[in-house]
């Protein structure tokens, strides 16, 4: 089945940028959606199709997609934002048709 | 507004069966993929299966078929998930969640449940 690869930790300073990685085989070709769960809570859909912000999540937050990696870049980072980050897509090809990525934990220092 | 409410939390013995709800609001719920989605302690997401309610369209994750069943209700707005025998391997907070488009099966999931506790244990 497919797998999502992502860095299991990320620490970043106040005010810094955070950069999560996703690494899957050609995710590039594939459409990828990025998930805050901070914790006790449910996820929160934060990027989807690649780059689109949901309504109410922050301009801070941005995604990329190219050849093996997804990136979810989050800038001027604050302490609010410390929560696991988790990838996703749809994986028409296989019979595990969601896949969600490793998680990273985000620290903010 | 869109609203998944699910049910409370459970505990169980393993061997005991189990039915968990979630309950949708604020829109079409015929249209929309329903997804569910465990979160075992301490660990990551993983997808189990996903409904369309409309008629029924079911799909399991490899992993997770044959060992739970999602059904849908339309009359009642509702998204189902049981276990006939439980484990305590299945201890774990389950989650529904909405995919972003009416219809469409290649989104995110834009609306979530506030997740369900399932506890199995002797």
């Amino acid at each position: 089945s497919y797998v999502l690869t992502q860095p299991p930790s990320v620490s970043v300073a106040p005010g810094k940028t955070a950069t999560i990685t996703c690494g899957g085989n050609n995710i590039g070709t594939k459409t990828v959606h990025w998930y805050q769960q901070k914790p006790g809570q449910a996820p929160v859909l934060v990027v989807y199709d690649d780059r689109a912000r949901p309504s109410g999540i922050p301009e801070r937050f941005s995604g990329s997609n190219s050849g093996n990696t997804a990136t979810l870049t989050i800038n001027r980072v604050e302490a609010g934002d410390e929560a696991d980050y988790y990838c996703q897509l749809w994986n028409s090809s296989s019979d595990h048709l969601y896949v969600f990525g490793t998680g990273t934990k985000v620290t903010v220092l | 507004e869109v609203q998944l409410v699910q049910s409370g939390a459970e505990v169980k013995k393993p061997g005991e069966s189990l039915k968990i709800s979630c309950k949708t609001s604020g829109y079409s719920f015929a249209n929309y993929w329903i997804g569910w989605v465990r979160q075992m302690p301490g660990k990551g997401l993983e997808w189990m299966g996903i409904i369309y309610p409309d008629d029924s369209d079911t799909r399991y994750s490899p992993s997770f078929q044959g060992q739970v069943t999602i059904s849908a209700d339309k009359s009642i707005s509702t998204a189902f998930m049981q276990w006939s025998s439980l484990k305590a391997s299945d201890t774990a907070m389950y989650y529904c969640a909405r995919l972003k488009a009416a219809a469409a099966a290649n989104e995110g999931f834009q609306h979530w449940g506030q997740g369900t506790l399932v506890t199995v244990s002797s």
